[in-house]
């Protein structure tokens, strides 16, 4: 069964301190793996598209990578306008079902 | 440009009432999806449309859910007879003829009394 787990569950940064935020999947067959960010009370915002391992992209500070099992969502020197919580997701090639993860609840302090 | 719109935002029912659910995709987006998303709880899948053709409702529940995408018009979720259980915000996506990507709405928060 396709399955997505996000970690850490929440993370709370200083402005100017770069981490990472993690997306582990199971999937047969991968159509797209997608990040999102949704701020509270509001729909899901797209950020990025990636197809295949190796494929990275980046808009502004987020960058985003992609392997066989895992993605990586890298935030460099945030700012508090990033607190948000960042959704990754995995469509397989077996249908149009779309698998959400958790998401991670990022904190970033002035 | 006008992104996906959702409405009413905000829907108030009773126990046994009907709740419709109205989404239309951005323009040029022929595919929508419906999601459900419980407080403290992630998205989870219910339904993929195309316009008169529902593609995959492997995340639809089996009763009182229906959805459909009429040649003309938006997008309709429907829930017969609402329990309590179904107070959620329900969000759509649309996506384009190509490309996987789904771009949301701001949701319709459904609240059963």
């Amino acid at each position: 069964e396709d399955q997505v787990t996000q970690s850490p569950e929440a993370l709370r940064l200083q402005e100017g301190e770069s981490s990472s935020l993690n997306c582990s999947y199971t999937v047969s067959g991968l159509r797209g793996l997608f990040w999102y960010r949704q701020d509270p009370g509001k729909g899901p915002e797209f950020l990025f598209t990636l197809y295949s391992a190796g494929e990275e992209k980046e808009k502004e500070r987020l960058k985003a990578t992609l392997t066989k099992k895992e993605s990586f969502l890298h935030i460099t020197a945030p700012k508090p306008e990033d607190s948000a919580t960042y959704l990754c997701a995995v469509q397989g090639t077996g249908g149009f079902k779309t698998i959400f993860g958790a998401g991670t609840r990022l904190f970033v302090k002035a | 440009n006008a992104g996906v719109m959702q409405n009413p935002r905000h829907l108030v029912r009773r126990r046994g009432q009907e709740a419709r659910l109205r989404c239309s995709p951005m323009k040029g987006h022929s595919h929508v999806y419906w999601y459900r998303q419980l407080p403290e709880e992630g998205l989870k899948f219910m339904v993929y449309l195309q316009k008169e053709n529902i593609i995959d409702e492997s995340g639809m529940p089996k009763e009182r859910f229906s959805a459909e995408f009429p040649k003309e018009g938006p997008s309709i979720l429907r829930i017969q007879q609402v329990v309590r259980g179904d107070s959620a915000a329900y969000f759509c996506a649309s996506s384009p003829p190509t490309g996987n990507e789904q771009f949301f709405g701001p949701g319709t928060r459904l609240t059963v009394l």
